[in-house]
């Protein structure tokens, strides 16, 4: 089982419209829990950070943590062409910082 | 600019050759991952450095790869007789110190492709 499970997508969605993306990791003992945004050719870039269960608000993203269920997410509001990109959920445990492979989102003007 | 440096951005090698990939932390950062991305494929973690140690080579081929953090100047990471399969993206990234609770910020990325 991979250590952070995405579907790689590709997502697409309307100028305006709410992206939601999911991610679920595998070690209950994981204690932060990030969103990084890639461009195609550029390297990732960190777009939100989470570490307690609930909801965290930063402009028009919000990131979503579950402990229980092992789950991340992070919608996206009034998305713009600009957001298009993969985005990468990434998990840190002991070491390490794994990465699911992407989801790839397209916002349709 | 006070972010994590990579260089060279672009590298081509022959068959055979030696790469070198060099990246420097952000300042206060003293932790550096590497990172490799294939074509299409997501971040695998490569190795965890600290100056002068390594701290969790677990990603890292077991030949023709090396990685050093020396206690000057930037980490490293050699590829000895790379081959066409080593044709990636290469990203660094650096945290300011060790355990949860910490954030890690990429470099722009060292491509390497193999002729």
């Amino acid at each position: 089982q991979k250590e952070v499970e995405q579907n790689s997508g590709p997502l697409s969605v309307p100028e305006g419209a709410i992206a939601s993306l999911n991610c679920t990791y595998s070690d209950r003992g994981s204690q932060s829990f990030f969103w990084y945004r890639q461009y195609s050719g550029k390297s990732p870039e960190l777009i939100m950070s989470i570490y307690s269960n609930g909801d965290k608000e930063d402009g028009r993203f919000t990131a979503q943590l579950n402990k229980a269920s092992q789950y991340v997410s992070l919608l996206i509001r009034d998305s713009q062409p600009s957001d298009s990109a993969t985005y990468l959920c990434a998990v840190n445990t002991g070491n390490q910082f794994y990465f699911g492979t992407g989801t790839s989102l397209t916002v349709i003007p | 600019n006070a972010g994590v440096m990579q260089n060279p951005r672009h590298l081509v090698r022959r068959r055979g050759q030696e790469a070198r990939l060099r990246c420097s932390p952000m300042k206060g950062h003293s932790h550096v991952y590497w990172y490799r991305q294939l074509p299409e494929e997501g971040l695998k973690f490569m190795v965890y450095l600290q100056k002068e140690n390594i701290i969790d080579e677990s990603g890292m081929p077991k030949e023709r790869f090396s990685a050093e953090f020396p206690k000057e100047g930037p980490s490293i990471l050699r590829i000895q007789q790379v081959v066409r399969g080593d044709s990636a993206a290469y990203f660094c990234a650096s945290s300011p110190n060790r355990g949860s609770g910490n954030t890690i910020y990429f470099g722009e990325g060292s491509w390497l492709t193999v002729v």
